[in-house]
């Protein structure tokens, strides 16, 4: 699986858009890009994933590059309760599908 | 929907002892089950993978004979960590996933906290 790059933190005022990178130059044509996020003490929760178009669901967008060697998280209204770790993983969809877990961005949401 | 549980939330134990931590998947039925072990401050780390009815496959570095996991059914996966030591101490997290449509996806539990002693 290819790896990743995500900026160890980063800080977001609630209300605010929450945009968090991703790279992952060297992903191939039939890996996926994940996100997922871990709250404190809390098991993971997966947020979106993507091929190459963008993806929007009730949690978060997703937006990736052209070349598919970014990509960005948006959380549209960052509100307190997304203070987390979250992880960037790209993966393809077969077989037993492991999740590797790099560092992740923690994003500390502040009042 | 895709909810996975995990018995217990957290577990002290002497060392020398040997500890059981179960996971359940609720609503779907989990042909595949993974273990992850996550030390403070770092990241989750794959343990192993196991699918329903056969041998689970460890990561390189992980004693199959420590770790021992079962998936017996489904639903159900059990982790148990044997002759516990101090070092054994972190925070175990499974994950399942079904067969097809959304329940392909990895769904986590809400990881257990062993202390050992």
């Amino acid at each position: 699986d290819a790896k990743t790059t995500q900026p160890p933190s980063m800080d977001c005022a609630e209300g605010r858009a929450a945009n968090l990178p991703c790279n992952h130059s060297t992903i191939s044509g039939n890996e996926y890009v994940y996100w997922y996020r871990q709250i404190h003490s809390q098991g993971p929760q997966y947020i979106i994933h993507g091929l190459k178009n963008n993806e929007t669901n009730e949690m978060a967008s997703l937006i990736i590059t052209e070349d598919r060697k970014s990509s960005t998280l948006i959380l549209p209204h960052a509100t307190l309760r997304d203070t987390a770790v979250y992880y960037c993983i790209v993966k393809m969809n077969t077989g037993f599908q492991k999740l590797v877990f790099g560092t992740g961005t923690r994003l500390l949401v502040s009042p | 929907g895709a909810v996975v549980s995990q018995h217990p939330s957290w577990v002290i134990c002497k060392s020398g002892t040997s500890v059981k931590i179960e996971c359940r998947s609720l609503d779907f039925q989990a042909t595949t089950m993974f273990w992850y072990r996550q030390f403070p401050k770092q990241s989750l780390m794959l343990m192993a993978t196991s699918n329903e009815g056969s041998k689970a496959t460890y990561e390189q570095g992980v004693e199959k004979d420590k770790f021992l996991i079962n998936h017996a059914s489904l639903t159900l996966s059990t982790l148990t960590v044997t002759s516990a030591h101090p070092e054994d101490s972190s925070f175990y997290i499974c994950s399942a996933k079904g067969r097809g449509g959304p329940r392909n996806e990895q769904f986590f539990g809400p990881g257990t906290r062993l202390t050992v002693l």
